[in-house]
């Protein structure tokens, strides 16, 4: 049992490049997110899944894209990259279970790719 | 909108003391769940300690615990007989409804030697 794996750990891009983040989660969770973490700052959720299909915009989507046609898989996509993407990206999965207030909220987090772009 | 604020950007202790990390949130939801996640310098978010916001009874895991104050929306995090490994950011975070966490800027923890 892996948990959230991401792939790649280093990336550098030029301006105006793009890319696909990749995540992989094995426990079966239907909940995935993508975080980023700028320096000396907390997470800010970019995209959100609550299973495979559906997807939804969290506090900073601009500049990003995500889908999610499988339950393990949740790829964040970087079009047209700008310094201001510059940052940490973690994915995260959930599996809430029951009613809303009888549930596990714990999320796992990946190791994190860490993004320059320049 | 809902805020998660941690007043101690930075803390340090020596190693087998006991320390105290704060953090306060603001909400109108009377049920919502807490947690206090940990960064070491690997970047991982590794989760620390979870309480419900209906039950009254502190949570604990092992050397951590917490001090839950609904009524004033506080949610501190003590580590008893610190240890090396301890060194992190500690983030509080907090989530008000559906999956959306919000975190707290975090507060970074030097364990002294």
């Amino acid at each position: 049992n892996a948990g959230v794996t991401q792939t790649p750990k280093f990336r550098i891009l030029k301006i105006g490049q793009s890319m696909t983040l990749q995540c992989t989660q094995d426990m079966n969770h239907n909940y995935m997110y993508w975080y980023r973490q700028d320096p000396g700052m907390g997470l800010k959720l970019i995209y959100y899944s609550v299973g495979a299909g559906i997807t939804d915009k969290g506090e900073v989507p601009n500049g990003y894209n995500v889908s999610r046609s499988t339950t393990e898989d949740f790829p964040l996509r970087l079009e047209l990259a700008a310094p201001s993407q510059t940052s940490v990206y973690f994915c995260a999965s959930s599996s809430p279970q029951g009613a809303r207030f009888d549930r596990t909220d714990t999320q796992y987090f990946g190791p994190g790719t860490r993004l320059t772009v320049l | 909108a809902q805020t998660v604020t941690q007043s101690q950007p930075e803390m340090s202790v020596q190693e087998a003391e006991t320390v105290t990390l704060s953090c306060t949130y603001d909400t109108s939801e009377s049920n919502y769940y807490l947690f206090w996640y940990k960064q070491p310098p690997s970047r991982q978010m590794i989760l620390v300690i979870r309480q419900e916001a209906y039950k009254q009874q502190n949570a604990t895991e092992n050397r951590f615990s917490v001090n839950f104050q609904k009524a004033a929306k506080s949610f501190s995090l003590k580590i008893s007989d610190s240890q090396l490994g301890d060194t992190a950011m500690y983030f509080c975070a907090f989530d008000p409804y559906g999956q959306n966490f919000v975190f707290g800027p975090g507060t970074r923890l030097s364990v002294l030697p």
